[in-house]
């Protein structure tokens, strides 16, 4: 069935550094993506999306890349800070729905 | 706006008690979900709708049922709650943008 998934569980990295998390899926149909960001005992907040038309899609601090050919998509986030600490999903869309993945910890070291 | 809410934010049951998980928004969007998340995992998708009168079926909707009398509420019962059942519960709204919203989440433990 569709599935979305991480490679890493968890990515830990220094204040200041910058931070890549890795997502792949499998629903080559999917036409949206996003990512989310979810502190602990808070609901999912949104970061970017990316439709897949698009290679790539840059916000404040944060860069989202779409490689269509193997299906992979990455979060960039530019000089981490304390507050980035969190759990963050890719998710894809088809219609309404989200299929999210299993999410990665990101843990900012000071 | 309040976006998105949800009641109770914590809640215990015995199993085969039922409930309703309660979620209202105040942003006028058509389209609203509930998802549920177990620990180190992400989202799936229970029910949606995507106007008053109008539900369907997500991945995970055994167990659970929804109704969409109003464009504001949309309520999630537990018709006879097992411990399978023991998860967070979130409620999501998407606006004309396609982003989605979520709320605070209902902890939810079935005994």
């Amino acid at each position: 069935g569709e599935s979305v998934g991480l490679h890493l569980p968890t990515l830990s990295v220094q204040e200041g550094d910058n931070s890549i998390i890795n997502c792949a899926y499998s629903n080559s149909a999917s036409d949206y993506f996003i990512w989310y960001k979810q502190e602990s005992g808070k609901g999912p907040q949104f970061i970017i999306d990316i439709r897949s038309n698009m290679d790539k899609r840059q916000g404040q601090r944060v860069t989202v890349l779409l490689n269509k050919t193997v299906k992979h998509l990455s979060l960039q986030i530019a000089a981490t800070q304390p507050g980035d600490s969190a759990v963050y999903f890719c998710a894809e869309r088809s219609s309404y729905k989200l299929i999210f993945g299993s999410g990665t910890r990101l843990l900012v070291r000071p | 706006n309040a976006g998105v809410t949800q009641t109770p934010k914590f809640q215990v049951l015995k199993t085969g008690q039922s409930m309703t998980l309660q979620c209202a928004q105040d942003m006028n969007h058509e389209y609203m979900s509930w998802y549920r998340q177990d620990p180190g995992m992400g989202l799936r998708l229970i029910h949606y709708s995507v106007g008053a009168g109008i539900t369907d079926q997500g991945e995970v909707p055994n167990g659970y049922n929804v109704s969409r009398s109003t464009t504001e509420d949309f309520p999630l019962r537990l018709l006879s709650a097992a411990p399978s059942q023991t998860s967070v519960y979130f409620c999501a709204s998407i606006d004309s943008y396609n982003e989605q919203f979520f709320g605070p989440g209902t902890r939810l433990t079935v005994l």
